[in-house]
């Protein structure tokens, strides 16, 4: 595809279950964001991949998030143990990872924890 | 680590009138971009505009022109015209050496008939 490819794109979890997020890059951008949005409010970072360094995990708010890179293209990002307050849209960026170049978003995931 | 400040929560302007929103940040780099985002309600977030640190002409964009004070570390946007459909939130980034962006916490626009 063309653009940034995020799924699904809504998911209504009950407390305490896992879910997988999923974001398929553009082809060939080095640089992969994740992001959580709530209800109105700015984007927080949650974690950054660049090639093949080690991703900057400094943004993931608990040991209950986790994300993986594999092959350096397709990333999931896992809750465990859902609460409601991590009900949110999450949004997955790429970037070909050069510093004067923009970032693709996808369109997020709304996840709802009831 | 750098931050990006956005201190209008809120904003509002009547159509076809001009509106600009702030945002500054705090680095000590010297090379670096700057962005501002535009997220409509559909949250596909689209760039609007983008700014080298190094060049002093501000960037512009048919009605869309920064005001890119390096000095002071300001980097406003400055809306002409302004239509219904730039009704959205809007978001000042930052990205320096480490390749990362920043976002500051996003302006909601309202664009008044």
């Amino acid at each position: 595809g063309a653009g940034v490819s995020q799924s699904p794109s809504n998911k209504v979890t009950e407390k305490g279950k896992d879910v997988e997020l999923r974001c398929d890059p553009i082809s060939g951008h080095t640089a992969l964001y994740w992001y959580r949005q709530s209800l109105g409010q700015g984007l927080e970072f949650l974690i950054y991949f660049q090639g093949n360094s080690a991703p900057d995990k400094s943004g993931l708010p608990s040991d209950r998030f986790s994300a993986e890179r594999t092959g350096g293209s397709v990333s999931t990002l896992t809750i465990q143990r859902t609460q409601q307050e991590d009900s949110a849209v999450y949004l997955c960026a790429s970037s070909p990872g050069i510093m004067n170049t923009e970032a693709f978003f996808g369109q997020g995931t709304r996840l709802t924890v009831v | 680590a750098q931050t990006v400040t956005q201190s209008q929560p809120e904003m509002s302007v009547q159509e076809a009138e001009t509106v600009t929103l702030s945002c500054t940040y705090d680095t000590s780099e010297s090379d670096y971009y700057l962005f501002w985002y535009k997220q409509p309600p559909s949250r596909q977030m689209i760039l609007v505009i983008r700014q080298e640190a190094y060049k002093q002409q501000n960037a512009t964009e048919n009605r869309f022109s920064v005001n890119f004070q390096k000095a002071a570390k300001s980097f406003s946007l400055k809306i002409s015209d302004s239509q219904l459909g730039d009704a959205a939130m809007y978001f000042c980034a930052y990205t320096g050496s480490a390749r990362q962006l920043t976002f500051g916490s996003g302006t909601q626009l309202t664009v008044l008939p």
